[in-house]
């Protein structure tokens, strides 16, 4: 069974710049969340998505936004780019439903973006 | 909110021998989960090992075992019999029940194997 796939694996961009990072997530799984990782911050979560509704929000600037598609593949985009938004940003799915047996997250290996 | 604490930032053992990872968590919720992850080198996060806090019995995962204390909110991560391939960071992460799945994760350990 296929994991969870982020493209690309790398990216750099310029100052100003907006960037589009993609995630899929492992089939039948419906929600997806981001997180961001710095050295300096550690794991922040950004936002998660739930049949194309964002159900949770961090503590992140409005440059910072998402959405889901219908096939539960995700995007989330940065604006204006900033170099403190250089980080490794992950993604994981999960199943979702009141069954506790079903909070589980898979993570992706990540997009590294650098912003010079 | 939640918090996690990891206050070892790095570790080393030698392999085979056993290491014994803290993470302590402040909630005042009754019904939550509780995660070992592990980051290895390949920037992946695995998820080692799960906890249920309704469940009183600690979680076993073949040479991963975990001492969850409830009332103490401690959540602490041994590895026996450790392998070069343990070689990682490890993330403790607390994620609340029914909906609201945000996980908050901990600063990290290094554990480094010593061949």
């Amino acid at each position: 069974k296929a994991g969870v796939t982020q493209t690309p694996r790398y990216l750099i961009k310029t100052r100003g710049q907006q960037v589009t990072l993609s995630c899929s997530p492992i089939s039948g799984h419906r929600s997806v969340s981001w997180y961001q990782q710095t050295p300096g911050q550690g794991l922040q979560f950004l936002f998660e998505y739930f049949s194309e509704t964002q159900r949770n929000k961090g503590n992140f600037p409005g440059r910072f936004s998402g959405r889901q598609f219908s096939n539960s593949r995700s995007e989330m985009n940065v604006s204006t780019l900033e170099l403190g938004d250089s980080a490794l940003y992950l993604c994981a799915s999960s199943l979702w439903g009141r069954d506790k047996s079903s909070a589980g997250y898979t993570f992706g290996s990540g997009t590294r973006l650098t912003v010079v | 909110a939640q918090t996690v604490t990891q206050s070892q930032p790095e570790m080393s053992v030698q392999e085979a021998e056993t290491v014994t990872l803290s993470c302590t968590y402040d909630t005042s919720e009754n019904n939550y989960y509780l995660f070992w992850y592990k980051q290895p080198p390949s920037r992946q996060m695995i998820l080692v090992i799960r906890q249920e806090a309704y469940k009183q019995q600690n979680a076993t995962e073949n040479r991963f075992s975990v001492n969850f204390q409830k009332a103490a909110k401690s959540f602490s991560l041994k590895i026996s019999d450790s392998q070069l391939g343990d070689t990682a960071m490890y993330f403790c992460a607390f994620s609340l029940n029914f909906g609201n799945e945000k996980l908050t994760f901990g600063t990290g350990t290094r554990l480094t194997i010593i061949p």
